[in-house]
This record gives C-alpha cells, structure tokens and sequence, in this order.
C-alpha cells in the first residue's frame, strides 16, 4: 500500500517547455487535489477533483491543466513552464470531498523553471 | 472569505521545553481544524484533527482545542523532543468547500539537543 505516489520528485524545465506532474493513489479514494507549496506562503490549491470526471480550479488555477484519467490517477500539466511556477507542487487525495476526511499527502515533486 | 493565520517561526526549544503555537482563523459556520507536519524533504502528515467547537485533538503527545469563542486552535506539548524538529501547519475545511484545505503560512520548529 503505496498512499499517493508523485512522479517525478525532481525537474528542472526551461522557459516555455512544457511537463506533466504524475500522481496516483491506491486508497480507492474519490477526490484528489493539486497543491504548491512556496516559502512562507503555505500551501494553496492549484486545482481539485471531487469525484472521477469532475475537476475544479482552486486558488491558483492560472498556467495550469488537469486531468482526472481515471479514479486513481489525477495529472497536473504545465503548458508553458514560467520562473513564477517554481515550486514544490504536492498531490493529495481524500475519501470524500468533505470536512471529515483526511487528505493523505504524496512526497511532492519539486520543480525550478529557469 | 476563509484564513488560517498562524505565529511566525522560526521556533527553537531546548528538549523538553513547552510548546505553544498559535493559530486563529476566519470562516464562517463550522469548519473543522487540522493540524499537519511536514518533516524535512517529505510531504504533509496529519497530527490532528478536530471537527466541532470544544474537540480536543490529540496525538504523539500533542494537543489542540477548538475554540470557537476566541476563534483558535492552538497547538501545544508538554514537553518537546528532538525528533518533533518539523514544520508544522494550521488549516481548516468548511463542508461546503468540496475538502478544499486552507492553509496557514506554516511554523518551522527546531529542537536542541
């Protein structure tokens, strides 16, 4: 039982190149969120997925894609990667979308664009 | 709209001190209270929760109460140990934002041996 695994941990991207940020998580859970972490800001999200086939942009939705490809597996895309975008992005996900539930945290992928 | 304020770090203890750190929020109705741990290059934990003014949450020796009166939920322990070095944040969940987590800025702890 692996929780919520991220892909890759470490990247650097030029400016303008484009990734993908893979996560997945094996707790059958049904919504799973996006988040970046920036010193000493917390952290704020980026976008969520309720449920599979759902997504809602969060706080800081602006440069970002996501796609919920299936129950497991929620993606996170950087279309044209900007310095701004540097940060540690964490994904997460929680049984339900709602104030009762815990959300389990995967170790994070950090990202510097140059 | 809804916040999470949290004292500023950083904090550093000597083993076996008292700890307190601070948090006060803002949202309207009940938003449930967490507090999460994020040890050095790894992702957030939770310690502690607690869903309903005057809950107690408490775990590994940590505590906190839901205080809606003074709009708190301070994290303390008695008595702090070397491993507990970390950065600890506040958050809150209202039902009706779909488990979306607000944060606070995050408190860095250091312990001394």
């Amino acid at each position: 039982n692996a929780g919520v695994t991220q892909n890759p941990k470490f990247q650097v991207l030029k400016t303008g190149q484009s990734m993908t940020l893979q996560c997945a998580q094996d707790m059958n859970h049904n919504s799973m969120y996006w988040y970046r972490q920036d010193p000493g800001m917390g952290l704020r999200l980026i976008y969520y997925s309720a449920s599979e086939g759902t997504t809602d942009k969060g706080e800081v939705p602006n440069g970002y894609n996501v796609s919920r490809l299936n129950k497991r597996e929620f993606s996170l895309r950087l279309e044209s990667a900007a310095p701004s975008q540097t940060s540690v992005y964490f994904c997460a996900s929680s049984e339900e979308p709602d104030s009762y539930n815990e959300q389990f945290f995967g170790p994070g992928t950090r990202l510097t664009v140059l | 709209g809804n916040s999470v304020t949290q004292m500023e770090g950083p904090v550093t203890l000597s083993e076996e001190a008292f700890l307190t750190i601070n948090c006060t929020y803002t949202a309207t109705g009940y938003p449930s209270l967490f507090w999460y741990v994020q040890y050095p290059g790894e992702g957030l934990q939770l310690l502690l929760k607690a869903t309903k003014a005057d809950d107690k949450g408490s775990n590994k020796g940590f505590e906190a109460t839901y205080r809606k009166e003074t709009t708190s939920f301070h994290l303390e322990k008695g008595s702090v140990q070397v491993s507990d070095s970390a950065v600890y944040f506040c958050a809150l969940i209202r039902g009706s934002t779909l488990g979306r987590l607000y944060f606070g800025r995050g408190t860095q702890l250091t312990v001394w041996p």
